[in-house]
């Protein structure tokens, strides 16, 4: 298995604290991303990053920030989180060996309640 | 700009029939094509990948993919299911550094 983790695994906050998510790889990859898996929407993306400390917005980033200031650990933060971002969040990563046809590999997912 | 559509919000076969979950995509260039498979309450793990070489893919688990520029499809098909084949199935799209673009996924529900 690819080496990436995610913490925590299960989070349940209050309407407006800020959270963050942690993303940790070890497989040294350039790119790294963040999606939200919501039902019947597939998995959309939040943000991604493309180096250390290069980032850019998704599909669905507002209320979202992240940060990479190492190769290996990107995360993610909900500056006051809503209830609307209650959902399943996914790193990803992704190489360049084989260019845009390299696939990429999936965390375990944190399961984020907002109540 | 990319997109991908799965046709079928859930499937249902009986165990030892065929499968069939059918994708179709849009892409401004040569697509690079995935398709992944979730079980409950895990993350996504490849099962196939078509990056312009042969059209037909084979995967794991006795999974293969159609890639199809005619009709811009990529079906995914298995010859007989198994019970273990329940799970959520997504056809993805690779566009270019913001990674990739997801179908709203089928979940594929096996009888036994």
């Amino acid at each position: 298995d690819a080496g990436i983790t995610q913490s925590p695994r299960h989070k349940v906050t209050e309407t407006g604290t800020p959270v963050t998510l942690r993303c940790h790889q070890t497989e040294n990859h350039r790119y790294m991303y963040w999606y939200r898996q919501d039902p019947g929407h597939g998995l959309r993306l939040i943000h991604y990053s493309y180096g250390v400390k290069d980032t850019d917005k998704g599909e669905v980033s507002d209320g979202y920030s992240v940060s990479r200031s190492k190769t290996e650990d990107f995360l993610l933060t909900l500056e006051s989180a809503t209830s609307s971002q209650t959902s399943v969040y996914f790193c990803a990563i992704r190489g360049t060996t084989g260019g845009w046809g390299t696939e990429a590999f999936f965390g375990q997912g944190t399961r984020l309640t907002v109540v | 700009a990319q997109s991908v559509t799965q046709l079928d919000s859930h499937v249902s076969v009986s165990e030892g029939t065929p499968v069939l979950l059918r994708c179709n995509y849009s892409s401004s260039y040569s697509p690079s094509l995935f398709w992944y498979v979730q079980h409950p309450n895990k993350g996504l793990q490849l099962l196939l990948k078509y990056t312009s070489a042969a059209t037909l893919v084979k995967g794991i688990n006795g999974f293969e993919a159609e890639f199809k520029k005619s009709e811009t499809s990529f079906h995914l098909t298995k010859p007989s299911a198994h019970m273990s084949d329940a799970a959520e199935y997504f056809c993805v799209v690779s566009g270019g550094a913001d990674g990739l673009t997801f179908g709203k996924g089928t979940h594929l529900i096996i009888q036994p």
